[in-house]
């Protein structure tokens, strides 16, 4: 596809349950961030791949959350033990390149409710 | 800490008004800037960015203007429209850090009234 693309569009689990969340980067995208926002605010950033290895996970709230990019190119962002606090727009962004003025590029996020 | 953050949460103008969206930021440190846009059940929109070397950049009815004296930034759109209505976004980057992590404002929502 020609952007970047996250399914499911909606998740709705049930407190303590294991989720995952996938995201497609733009083909050729080196560069893959995970961010999470909550209603009414700004993307927080969670994690950044560059190629396999993930770059930076200083974003990550607690070790319930980790996400892993094994071929450099989907992405899967992995929530255990959810509580109803995780429920929030989880967004997937691209760029060509790791360099701190390349355009990211956001997917349309997966909606997670935690009852 | 430090942070991203805008002046006013809504935002409302005439169509054909010219709109501008403020927005201020403490990091002294960042040297990178976007203005994101948000559609209701979208993800953000890239609409425009500026370096710290300068402090104007203009593109397709939208300009951005960075004082960086006053760490301040705006986002001037001319002849606002009805599809401009959304949620905008500013964010920074500290260069430094050699990361694309980006730290984003709470966002103005901007209202076009027809």
């Amino acid at each position: 596809g020609a952007g970047v693309s996250q399914t499911p569009s909606n998740k709705v689990t049930e407190k303590g349950k294991y989720v995952e969340l996938r995201c497609d980067p733009i083909s050729g995208h080196t560069a893959l961030y995970w961010y999470r926002q909550s209603l009414g605010q700004g993307p927080e950033f969670l994690i950044y791949f560059q190629g396999t290895g993930a770059a930076d996970d200083s974003g990550l709230p607690n070790d319930r959350f980790f996400a892993v990019r094994p071929e450099g190119s989907v992405s899967t962002l992995k929530i255990q033990r959810t509580e109803r606090g995780d429920s929030a727009v989880y967004l997937c962004a691209s760029s060509p390149l790791a360099g701190f003025t390349d355009t990211q590029y956001f997917g349309p996020g997966t909606r997670l409710t935690v009852l | 800490g430090e942070s991203v953050g805008l002046h006013l949460p809504t935002l409302s103008v005439q169509e054909g008004d010219n709109s501008i969206i403020n927005c201020a930021y403490s990091n002294s440190a960042s040297d990178y800037f976007i203005w994101y846009k948000q559609e209701s059940g979208k993800g953000p929109q890239f609409i425009i960015d500026i370096r710290s070397n300068m402090d104007k950049r203009q593109g397709q009815r939208v300009t951005v203007l960075l004082n960086k004296t006053v760490k301040h930034l705006s986002l001037q759109i001319a002849a606002t429209q009805p599809g401009d209505s959304a949620v905008y976004f500013c964010a920074e980057n500290e260069g430094s850090s050699n990361t694309g992590k980006l730290i984003f404002g709470q966002g103005t929502t901007l209202q076009v009234k027809p």
